[in-house]
């Protein structure tokens, strides 16, 4: 079955960086895109990043443009976020979730990391 | 990119039909049939219960369905029961080639 398992968690001080990651398994990883998404805490859902299943188109949210990179390493069928000068507004779960194969929209998700931004 | 509209709160009691609307922009919604609803209880995952407007997944009842119509998409629960309480949000495919949610709408079942 379909598995996205997210890591790199935790909690970190205002203007630090932190790197998250997601393994898949149980589908062919780099033939799909995959999306990163957060919620923070009694908030709803906020599209942050996607990439291609090949790794050359990559999107990104306006309110993270510029801090968060998104990359992928289909050898290892893992997906990472790098996030930088964190702020507690980034505080928040995030999801890991990948796209259908041949539709623009997700249809699995991970069960999400939780990143605490706090001095 | 705004998020989409959609209303806090709906309630029935079981066995009604209620409907949530998501309302977009000729920038999402209203360009693309990519307009997908996702269902969330506390402390889970979300998971997909629409794609393509009104397509179900394998193992989502047939309880739930999807309409579109210009810039706003439809989730009608029919049959309304228990377990149905959630939070539910719609997500569309956008003209910039992101993604945008809905701000989300908390079902209580009566």
């Amino acid at each position: 079955q379909v598995q996205l398992v997210e890591s790199g968690g935790g909690v970190v001080q205002p203007g630090r960086s932190l790197r998250l990651s997601c393994v898949g398994s149980g589908f062919t990883f780099s033939s799909h895109g995959i999306h990163w998404v957060r919620q923070a805490p009694g908030k709803g859902l906020e599209w942050v990043a996607v990439i291609s299943y090949d790794g050359n188109e990559k999107y990104y949210a306006d309110s993270v443009k510029g801090r968060f990179t998104i990359s992928r390493d289909n050898s290892k069928s893992t997906l990472y976020l790098q996030v930088n000068s964190l702020r507690s507004e980034d505080t928040a779960i995030y999801y890991c979730a990948k796209d259908f194969p041949t539709r623009p929209q997700i249809d699995y998700w991970g069960q999400g990391t939780l990143v605490t931004v706090s001095s | 990119q705004s998020a989409l509209t959609q209303p806090a709160s709906v309630s029935g009691s079981p066995g009604q039909s209620i409907t949530i609307s998501c309302t977009g922009t000729n920038s999402d919604i209203g360009t693309y049939n990519y307009v997908s609803w996702y269902q969330q209880h506390p402390g889970k995952a979300p998971k997909l219960m629409i794609y393509d407007v009104n397509s179900r997944p394998s193992g989502v009842s047939y309880r739930f369905s999807g309409s579109k119509s210009g810039n706003t998409a439809s989730l009608t629960i029919s049959g309304l029961q228990a377990e149905d309480e959630a939070d539910y949000y719609c997500c569309s495919y956008t003209t910039s080639t992101t993604r945008v949610f809905g701000t989300g709408t908390k079902v209580t079942v009566l």
